[in-house]
């Protein structure tokens, strides 16, 4: 069965301070891993779609990167305002289009 | 452009009522999921709706059903509801070529 494993649980940054999340997923056929993030109450924030092992993207202070069976998050010199929950989740090539998701990673980034 | 909606933001009902969640995509989106996030935890998949039909299913009982429109808009349906179906209901829209799927803010149960 499809799992995704997010470390770690919990993380608290300095600001400025670098740090990666790591995605772990067992499926062999991926068709895009996912990366979310979530303020307390609200609905999750697209951030990236990732395709194939190599692949990179960026957007401000983020980076996401995928290997074969793992996908890193990258936040380099974090605000304060980058604390949230961030999601990670995988679609398979055989599914319609059921997310799995981890059960996330909470970043507190403190002034 | 207006993201995904959903309606109302918050409900609180009690054990054994019926609840309905609705939920209007993104323009331009015409494929629905519902996901339901348990406090902590990562959201999990409930159903999927493409062109008015359930194309795909969760670990959910049959409580839950749901319908699309003609529109695109869709709605959830729990019945019996249990102290358990407490959480945040959210709704996601994509096209149905792309896999990236877009989240609404979601509707919070609250079962008393």
């Amino acid at each position: 069965e499809d799992q995704v494993t997010q470390s770690p649980e919990a993380l608290r940054l300095q600001e400025g301070e670098s740090s990666s999340l790591n995605c772990s997923y067992t499926v062999s056929g991926l068709r895009g891993l996912f990366w979310y993030r979530q303020d307390p109450g609200k609905g999750p924030e697209f951030l990236f779609t990732l395709y194939s092992a190599g692949e990179e993207k960026e957007k401000e202070r983020l980076k996401a990167t995928l290997t074969k069976k793992e996908s890193f998050l990258h936040i380099t010199a974090p605000k304060p305002e980058d604390s949230a929950t961030y999601l990670c989740a995988d679609l398979t090539t055989d599914s319609w289009g059921k997310l799995q998701f981890g059960a996330g990673t909470q970043v507190v980034v403190t002034p | 452009d207006a993201g995904v909606t959903q309606s109302p933001t918050h409900l609180i009902k009690t054990r054994g009522q019926q609840v309905t969640l609705r939920c209007s995509p993104k323009s331009g989106h015409d494929t629905v999921s519902w996901y339901q996030q348990a406090l902590g935890q990562g959201p999990q998949f409930i159903f999927q709706y493409y062109e008015e039909e359930e194309r795909q299913r969760g670990n959910f009982p049959d409580r839950f059903s749901g319908h699309q429109f003609p529109n695109y808009s869709s709605e959830l349906n729990v019945n019996a509801l249990l102290l358990g179906d407490s959480a945040l209901y959210l709704c996601a829209s994509s096209p149905r070529q792309a896999a990236t799927q877009y989240f609404g803010p979601g509707t919070r149960l609250l079962v008393l």
